[in-house]
């Protein structure tokens, strides 16, 4: 299994332009998200699905989309970047939390190092 | 979700005990105790997770007091590769959202 895996790697773009994040994961994991995260500092939620054809906002949505259209897919788009999305980028996903013996345990992708000059 | 509170840093020699707390003092019944770790800005990696008992795996051990106001995690043998971040999160079966706070960066040293 390749778990979480992110494309791209790196990315820099100007300011204006937009971008896609890609997410894939091959666990058929039912529960995806999207966390940036910002020099010394911790993750922070951006948005998150519970299942295919569903998302939600989480801490720090503005500026951001997102779509769930395959299970194994979340992706993460910028419509105008803004210096201030400069980040690291994490996909995550876990099964679904809540059921008889499943817990919230996440995996983590590789990241995105974006940079928005 | 309960919030955590972990020291910013500390230091630990190789191949002995690494031992990092962790106080969740407003923690509620239901939510469990989760450790990840995040190598050098690599994705975080999760550790082990508890919530009443102590735990163990291949990777560490979790102590939980017994009024679950605190942990530690123990690393028993560290190395230099177990140089990373180290995130303490407080969590609900049902929430979606962990919170990562700063966590503690644990440098292992020669």
């Amino acid at each position: 299994n390749a778990g979480v895996t992110q494309t791209p790697k790196f990315r820099v773009l100007k300011t204006g332009q937009s971008m896609t994040l890609l997410c894939a994961q091959d666990m058929n994991h039912e529960y995806m998200y999207w966390y940036r995260q910002d020099p010394g500092m911790g993750l922070r939620l951006i948005h998150y699905s519970v299942g295919e054809g569903t998302t939600a906002k989480g801490e720090v949505p503005d500026g951001y989309n997102v779509s769930r259209l395959k299970k194994q897919n979340f992706l993460l788009g910028l419509e105008s970047a803004a210096p201030s999305q400069t980040s690291v980028y994490f996909c995550a996903s876990s099964y679904r939390p809540g059921l008889a013996g499943i817990t919230d345990t996440q995996y983590f992708g590789p990241g995105t190092r974006l940079t928005v000059l | 979700d309960a919030k955590t509170t972990q020291p910013p840093s500390m230091d630990c020699a190789e191949g002995r005990a690494a031992n990092l707390p962790c106080n969740h003092s407003t923690i509620s019944g239901n939510e469990y105790v989760y450790w990840y770790r995040q190598i050098h800005s690599q994705g975080p990696q999760y550790i082990i997770h508890g919530l009443k008992n102590n735990e163990t795996n291949e990777m560490a051990s979790l102590i939980i007091t017994e009024d679950r106001k605190s942990s530690t995690l123990i690393l028993p043998h560290a190395t230099l590769r177990d140089t990373a971040v180290y995130y303490c999160i407080a969590q609900d079966n049902y929430g979606q959202n962990f919170v990562f706070g700063p966590g503690t960066r644990l440098s292992v040293l020669p």
